[in-house]
């Protein structure tokens, strides 16, 4: 089962600008991660957020997290068209498995 | 190329027959993982193993699934007398355990198809 939920489930923007997506999730974690994912490929590992911060940057992007609102979100800067993918957050508990989401879209046009 | 391999990459089969799918992990990683993901999902997870064991196993892998991991290093996932709901990508995913915070490493899936 999924833990929880990227918003929106689809999001197409123009080369240049910011792509923001959202991620809620249901139970306590102790990190939160982003992979991407091109159409039939296997997943990439973007970037990671432990439960005792709050944001994070990595070149162009930069992620939240909110343990009291159990929710993240994913920034893109100045998108490119090769941003063009599935995002998915993924959570991780006590246990040693990564909880997936439902994924997030981005159509990035020139 | 010391990625994770998978194979084959795509797999067309009948109901009813068996499918056995390999991955290859990095070599230095200790854990691999298995899920599966079916079209406009997230990954589900199916089972990993830590070196030769099999320490989790998800309730969505029926008697038909079966996982080894012999010796610590590839993993073979089959599926017996397969059903059309099985039709889905399989992603192995490998990592070196480093506290909690561990990152995985995905190969690029098998596709499987069920007749």
């Amino acid at each position: 089962s999924q833990q929880g939920e990227e918003d929106p489930q689809a999001l197409s923007i123009q080369e240049g600008e910011n792509a923001t997506m959202n991620c809620s999730y249901k139970t306590s974690i102790n990190n939160l991660q982003w992979y991407r994912q091109n159409s039939g490929r296997g997943l990439v590992h973007l970037i990671l957020i432990r439960s005792n911060e709050r944001e994070k940057h990595s070149g162009r992007l930069r992620v939240t997290l909110d343990t009291s609102k159990k929710s993240s979100s994913l920034l893109i800067t100045a998108s490119r068209a090769a941003d063009t993918a599935s995002y998915f957050c993924a959570t991780a508990g006590t246990a040693s498995k990564l909880t997936f989401g439902t994924g997030t879209r981005l159509q990035v046009t020139l | 190329d010391t990625g994770v391999s998978q194979n084959p990459r795509h797999k067309i089969t009948k109901r009813g027959q068996n499918v056995t799918f390999r991955c290859d992990p990095i070599s230095e990683h200790n854990r691999l993982y298995w899920y599966r993901q079916t079209l406009g999902q997230g990954p589900e997870f199916l089972t990993y193993f830590q070196n030769e064991a099999q320490l989790e196993k998800s309730r969505l892998l029926s008697d038909r699934f079966s996982a080894e991991r012999p010796k610590g290093s590839f993993s073979t996932l089959e599926i017996q007398r397969t059903e059309q709901g099985d039709s889905a990508m399989y992603l192995c995913a490998s990592s070196l355990i480093d506290s909690i915070n561990e990152k995985l490493f995905f190969g690029s899936g098998t596709q499987l198809s069920v007749l």
